[in-house]
């Protein structure tokens, strides 16, 4: 059974630039939740993805975007970069909108 | 809205001595609680989760944890600790909005195993 993967591992990219984050959820599993960590800092919910819907987004601006595809993949955009975007992001995936998550190896992003 | 409080940044300790992890929360309703571990560079890993039931909760690795609903505290503890238990630890509540189950989770603590 694969776990959940994401893509790319590393990114940099310079303020004002638009970035997209990919993750394929666990087999079987119809529900991705993104989540952004700062540096020394613990997770932070960005929003969750149910079947192709977001159900659910943390205190995130509107420029934080996402996308679940037919195959319960999705995509993190981030617009208009900024240099506090700086951070690893995490997706986790679930059976169930409130299952337990699994979280992939994340995307360390850094803005300069 | 829920909150999770880790008292310690930072925790060092030596090899095969004891540890406690400390976590507080802050709910007025049922609580499902859960601990995680970061490796250097690496996404988060279920250490144990306290849905139900028993207060005392077995995970991987030799860790366990106490839920005490009364001092709302979910202190994560191992007898033994190896070099290899070298990470952050993460404790963390799942808010439930609507159809929507988001992890609050704490700022973590840096478990320092030395030799």
């Amino acid at each position: 059974e694969t776990g959940v993967t994401q893509s790319p591992t590393h990114l940099i990219k310079t303020r004002g630039q638009q970035v997209t984050l990919r993750c394929s959820s666990q087999s079987g599993h119809n529900t991705v939740s993104w989540y952004q960590q700062a540096l020394g800092q613990g997770p932070q919910f960005i929003f969750q993805y149910y079947r192709e819907e977001e159900n659910g987004r943390g205190n995130f601006p509107p420029r934080f975007s996402g996308l679940q595809f037919p195959n319960y993949s999705s995509e993190l955009n981030v617009n208009a970069l900024e240099l506090d975007d700086s951070a690893l992001y995490l997706c986790a995936s679930s059976l169930e909108e409130r299952d337990e998550q699994f979280f992939g190896p994340g995307t360390r992003l850094t803005v300069l | 809205a829920q909150s999770v409080t880790q008292l310690d940044s930072q925790v060092p300790v030596f090899e095969e001595a004891p540890v406690e992890l400390r976590c507080n929360y802050s709910s007025s309703v049922s609580v499902y609680l859960f601990w995680y571990v970061q490796y250097p560079n690496q996404g988060l890993q279920l250490l144990l989760k306290y849905l139900s039931g028993s207060t005392l909760v077995k995970g991987i690795n030799g860790f366990e944890a106490e839920f005490n609903k009364s001092q709302t505290s979910f202190h994560l503890r191992k007898p033994s600790v190896h070099i290899s238990d070298t990470a952050e630890y993460f404790c963390a509540v799942v808010e439930y909005g609507g159809a929507t189950n988001k992890l609050i989770f704490g700022t973590g603590t840096l478990l320092a195993v030395q030799p």
